[in-house]
């Protein structure tokens, strides 16, 4: 059975900082890989995805990379912003593609 | 609309009873998720539509929850009997196919009394 871990489960940073979020998973047979954003009392806000058969995706100041072969998958935040300040969940989806499987979230904190 | 849209927002009842919680998908997407989510906890797959058809029901934790999407576009998902534990944020997400990009709605918050 698919199992997603994150690590740490709460950071807090300062303003400025980079950082990385970690994601691992137990099994390597996935379809895609899938980063979102949570912000409290709402729905999730998708921020990358990532195809089994890529190395890493980017978007502004976000890039995702993806190992499958170890199980592993990061998020990396540069210049971090108070407005990061969110629960941010990994999800990798089964072979099939018809699932996704989540971690509990990394929740991040940034302070101005 | 732009987005995926899920009614009501909040929903309250008593233990035992019946409840329909409603999915707008994104246009033009023919896959449809349900999932639900516990404080604290990730999203708990439930069931997934390609079109009309439930491909993949192997979430649903038992016989009291069921899902339909008659036309292929609208989903409800409905629960018999409900019980205290049901209570939860329960979350709808579309892609245009299945293994594609979920882009997921606000959530409904169920709580049983």
């Amino acid at each position: 059975k698919q199992e997603v871990t994150q690590i740490p489960a709460a950071l807090s940073v300062p303003e400025g900082e980079n950082l990385v979020l970690n994601c691992s998973f137990t099994d390597s047979a996935i379809y895609n890989l899938q980063w979102f954003r949570q912000d409290p009392g709402k729905g999730l806000t998708s921020l990358l995805l990532i195809q089994s058969s890529q190395r890493e995706q980017t978007s502004g100041r976000l890039n995702a990379s993806l190992d499958k072969s170890s199980g592993r998958s990061t998020l990396y935040i540069a210049a971090s912003q108070p407005g990061d300040s969110a629960t941010y969940l990994c999800a990798v989806a089964n072979q099939a593609g018809t699932a996704l499987i989540f971690g509990k979230g990394t929740t991040l904190s940034v302070s101005s | 609309g732009a987005g995926v849209s899920q009614t009501p927002s909040n929903k309250v009842t008593e233990k035992g009873k019946y409840v329909e919680l409603r999915c707008d998908p994104i246009s033009g997407h023919t896959a449809l998720y349900w999932y639900r989510q516990s404080l604290g906890q990730g999203p708990e797959f439930l069931i997934y539509f390609q079109g009309t058809g439930a491909a993949d029901d192997s979430g649903l934790p038992n016989d009291r929850f069921f899902a339909v999407r008659p036309e292929g576009s609208v989903s409800t998902l409905k629960i018999q009997r409900t019980e205290r534990g049901d209570s939860a944020v329960y979350l709808c997400a579309s892609s245009w196919t299945g293994g594609n990009e979920q882009f997921f709605g606000p959530g409904t918050r169920l709580t049983v009394l």
